[in-house]
């Protein structure tokens, strides 16, 4: 168990639609990143968000944004979604002295139909 | 558990062999190289990363090669357990911190 926390673990839903993943870092970090693995793309860095702030900006598309609140947690709202748009999203945290070691939560599983 | 059901390299290793995983990077401006594993139904895990500025480091039971003259990167296992068999992920990124670009994955598969 990595300390990382993700819901919900599976999503389906329809092309159009909007919904939203959360995820809970690791107790003290400050980091949140979020990833998109797809079959074809691998695993791609979406975005990077430090105490509250964007820090880095990734592949991610403009119907996809993200905010980390001030409890650390994180948000990834995907709109108008795509058959594409179906992949595992994962998100992970580190803490702010070692960006190399990041510790990755279970992810959820979108399935756009 | 789940896969992702990529069309990955695979290596197949007998139990108690030594493997060599392989990885070709793509940006000589990157300051560290990491090796993450991934197990079916699981998020990457941390193995063992390496600063530019060295060409092995060893950690308990692997060790990593780097060659920055051909942009190459290695992970070694020593003695390799069914434990192993999960694809593996190299991963570059820089000083400024954060942003992980990962390679293609190999899965490794560990026969008993």
């Amino acid at each position: 168990d990595s300390g990382v926390t993700q819901t919900p673990k599976h999503l389906i839903t329809a092309t159009g639609q909007r919904v939203t993943l959360r995820c809970s870092p690791r107790s003290g970090d400050l980091s949140v990143y979020w990833y998109q693995q797809s079959l074809d793309q691998g695993l791609q860095f979406l975005i990077q968000y430090y105490n509250g702030e964007e820090r880095a900006k990734g592949n991610i598309l403009e119907r996809f944004s993200a905010q980390q609140f001030p409890d650390l947690h994180s948000e990834l709202n995907l709109s108008s979604l795509e058959l594409g748009d179906s992949a595992l999203y994962f998100c992970a945290s580190s803490p702010a002295s070692s960006y190399n070691e990041q510790f990755f939560g279970p992810g959820t599983r979108l399935t756009v139909l | 558990g789940e896969s992702v059901g990529l069309h990955l390299p695979t290596l197949s290793v007998q139990e108690g062999d030594n493997s060599i995983i392989n990885c070709a990077y793509s940006n000589s401006a990157s300051d560290y190289f990491i090796w993450y594993k991934q197990e079916s139904g699981k998020g990457p895990q941390f193995i063992i990363d390496i600063r530019s500025n060295m060409d092995k480091r060893q950690g308990q039971r692997v060790t990593v090669l780097l060659n920055k003259t051909v942009k190459h990167l290695s992970l070694q296992i020593a003695a390799t357990q069914p434990g192993d068999s999960a694809v593996y992920f190299c991963a570059e990124t820089t000083n400024q911190g954060g942003k992980l670009i990962f390679g293609q994955g190999t899965e490794l598969s560990v026969k008993p």
